[in-house]
């Protein structure tokens, strides 16, 4: 099984839909979770972290569920600007100086007009 | 932005040569990562340094050296590559381990 496993899509979506990605994570001693949004030949930029309440931004929600070891990304309202690839980012470390941020494949997401 | 900068931008090496990437982060951070990206495959890290002290050696092949003199600096000495350590080289710092990673824009390098 992968540490973090994501589905690499593509997922095209039409502009103002709903669109969910799901993550899952190896490792059920975990800590800390994030998404993050990567461009085409850029590099990734945090999206948001994700809280074990979940948590929302805007038209984003992150949820997580330590039980069956997944983290979701919802967007609302989808923009054309919401096309990107979009990591899974788990931190796998238990212990100061053990740290270990583990990245999915990432969802290539399109938003079609 | 320019919290983490990263040079040079694109770099062509032979086989033979030796280069360095450089990566500076102006955020106050104290822990710093290299990151390799490949196509089609997930950010792999490579190397962690945490109050300049390195924390992680992700079993990266000796002919990529880090060093890291102070917190605000990180480099990556390449010699001897091969054709398959053509990648995305990323740069990253945080506060702390365990804290958001902030990345550079990267250096694309394709050895030849």
């Amino acid at each position: 099984r992968k540490e973090v496993e994501q589905d690499p899509g593509p997922f095209n979506v039409p502009e103002g839909a709903t669109v969910a990605f799901n993550c899952t994570y190896s490792n059920s001693a975990s800590q800390s979770f994030f998404w993050y949004r990567q461009d085409c030949r850029k590099e990734p930029k945090l999206l948001m972290s994700v809280y074990s309440s979940g948590n929302e931004d805007g038209r984003f929600t992150a949820q997580l569920n330590r039980a069956s070891q997944y983290i979701s990304l919802l967007i609302r309202d989808s923009k054309l600007s919401d096309s990107a690839t979009y990591l899974c980012v788990v931190n796998m470390g238990t212990n100061f100086g053990n740290e270990k941020l583990t990245f999915g494949t990432g969802t290539r997401l399109t938003i079609i007009p | 932005e320019t919290g983490v900068t990263q040079t040079p931008r694109h770099l062509v090496m032979g086989m033979t040569n030796k280069k360095s990437l450089k990566c500076e982060q102006h955020l106050g951070h104290n822990a710093m990562y290299w990151y390799k990206q490949s196509a089609k495959k997930p950010l792999e890290l490579m190397f962690v340094y945490n109050f300049k002290e390195q924390t992680e050696n992700n079993s990266v092949p000796s002919r990529f050296s880090p060093e890291c003199p102070n917190s605000s600096h990180l480099f990556l000495h390449l010699h001897t590559l091969q054709p398959e350590d053509s990648a995305l080289y990323l740069c990253a710092s945080s506060q702390g381990p365990l804290e958001t990673q902030y990345f550079g824009p990267g250096t694309r390098l394709l050895v030849l």
